[in-house]
């Protein structure tokens, strides 16, 4: 199985911030990596697709980047409700593993 | 409007059998691969395997392969995942996702809103 390691595993931030997500790959996984994010009881949501694309209706502020094995989540201007947590996720081949996630905390 | 209702909660003892299902509306439920991805309490997320219900073509994770059975009914346009002798360590939330392909990346776009499975002697 592909192995997906975020960093860091939780971040203390604050309303405006820019931030940051790294996730690496244990192979080359070209730009077959997704991002979603997840908010307490509620199921995970598709936030970036291929890598850089933005999944429709996800706010511009949301960006990826990154291919191989080394991908970064970006989010500029941080708004309340984007504390949540976020999941990297590689679809190059099955088991479409996720990487251990990444909680924004309220600084 | 792209939809996937999962059955309710469950609470099991140990060693019972479970089933549970996600139901698919709005789009061509034959035609999409459906996921199913666990989350244990307080932890992340874990795929368990796919399933394409049009033909049942299934792919399991190897972490999963042999403790649980996905299956799909596309008259019913749903599908399942069971259990035939539930271990407390299966406890946890259980979500269905549809998967697409954009810009050639599968991807989980639509997700169901859960289903919570204890395990309690």
């Amino acid at each position: 199985d592909i192995q997906m390691t975020q960093s860091p595993s939780s971040l203390s931030v604050s309303v405006r911030d820019r931030v940051s997500i790294t996730c690496r790959a244990s192979q080359t996984i070209d730009n077959y990596l997704n991002w979603y994010q997840q908010k307490p009881g509620k199921a995970p949501k598709l936030l970036i697709y291929a890598a850089s694309s933005l999944q429709s209706g996800v706010p511009s502020r949301f960006s990826g980047s990154g291919s191989g094995t080394d991908f970064t989540l970006t989010i500029n201007s941080l708004q309340p409700e984007d504390f949540a947590t976020y999941y990297c996720q590689q679809s190059s081949s099955a088991p479409y593993t996720f990487g251990q996630g990444t909680k924004l905390e309220i600084k | 409007e792209v939809q996937l209702v999962q059955s309710g909660a469950e609470v099991k003892k140990p060693g019972e059998s479970l089933k549970i299902s996600c139901q698919g509306s709005g789009y061509n439920f034959n035609n999409y691969w459906i996921a199913w991805v666990r989350q244990m309490p307080g932890k992340g997320l874990e795929w368990m395997g796919i399933i394409f219900p049009r033909d049942s073509d299934t792919r399991n994770s190897p972490s999963f392969q042999g403790q649980v059975t996905i299956s799909a009914d596309k008259s019913i346009s749903t599908a399942y995942v069971q259990w035939s002798s539930l271990k407390a360590s299966d406890s946890g939330m259980y979500y269905c996702a549809r998967m697409t392909v954009s810009r050639g990346c599968n991807n989980f776009d639509y997700w169901g809103q859960g289903t919570l499975v204890t395990v309690s002697s």
